[in-house]
């Protein structure tokens, strides 16, 4: 595709039930950063992939959060247990490596933990 | 650890007005810097990229400049619209992440 793409762009889910985000890097793009933005706040780093490899995860809250990464390409956010404290906007970005090239990101998944 | 800061945190000018953007970082050691602006209830959109290696780069209206043993960056708008009103954030890579600022809260009043 044209750019990162990212779903569900809205997810409203019960205290205590598990969420799955999607992130469909831009092809061909072999990093990849999940960020977080709680209501007016900043962006939050939680994981960076560099091909299917996480060498940064020092960003995940807790042990509720997991990532993973298949074919260098889809990237999936698994929130276990989901507290009111997760609601926030959910970005990905990818790069077609880290750190010399320009980062484009996905619209978000905005999560809402009712 | 890194710490990004960007002043002012919100700036209002009349239309036509050219502007400058600060921005600054604590640890010198950076891939690159990069512009983003945001508008409300959206994603980031990529605006301009300077490589650690490089003084500025200019895209359309708007200049970027590095100086990273400083650490610092500015963003210049020329001859401001009211379409530029949103959010501006910098970021700077280290390797394995971007560290952003808290941005700044731009409006261009017709």
């Amino acid at each position: 595709g044209a750019g990162v793409s990212q779903s569900p762009s809205n997810k409203v889910t019960e205290k205590g039930k598990d969420v799955e985000l999607r992130c469909d890097p831009i092809s061909g793009h072999t990093a990849l950063y999940w960020y977080r933005q709680r209501l007016g706040q900043g962006l939050e780093f939680l994981i960076y992939f560099q091909g299917n490899s996480a060498p940064d995860k020092s960003g995940l809250p807790s042990d509720r959060f997991s990532a993973e990464r298949t074919g260098e390409s889809v990237s999936t956010l698994t929130i276990q247990r989901t507290q009111q404290e997760d609601s926030a906007v959910y970005l990905c970005a990818s790069s077609r490596d880290r750190g010399r090239n320009e980062a484009f990101f996905g619209q978000g998944t905005r999560l809402t933990v009712v | 650890k890194q710490e990004v800061t960007q002043i002012p945190a919100a700036l209002s000018v009349p239309e036509g007005e050219n502007l400058v953007l600060n921005c600054s970082f604590t640890d010198s050691a950076i891939y690159n810097l990069q512009w983003f602006r945001q508008d409300p209830g959206k994603g980031l959109t990529s605006l301009l990229l300077i490589q650690s290696s490089q003084r500025e780069q200019t895209s359309g209206r708007l200049n970027a400049s590095l100086d990273k043993s400083s650490g610092r960056s500015t963003l210049y708008i020329a001859a401001s619209q009211p379409g530029d009103s949103a959010t501006y954030l910098c970021a700077v890579h280290t390797g394995n992440q971007f560290y952003f600022g808290t941005g700044t809260s731009l409006t261009v009043i017709p």
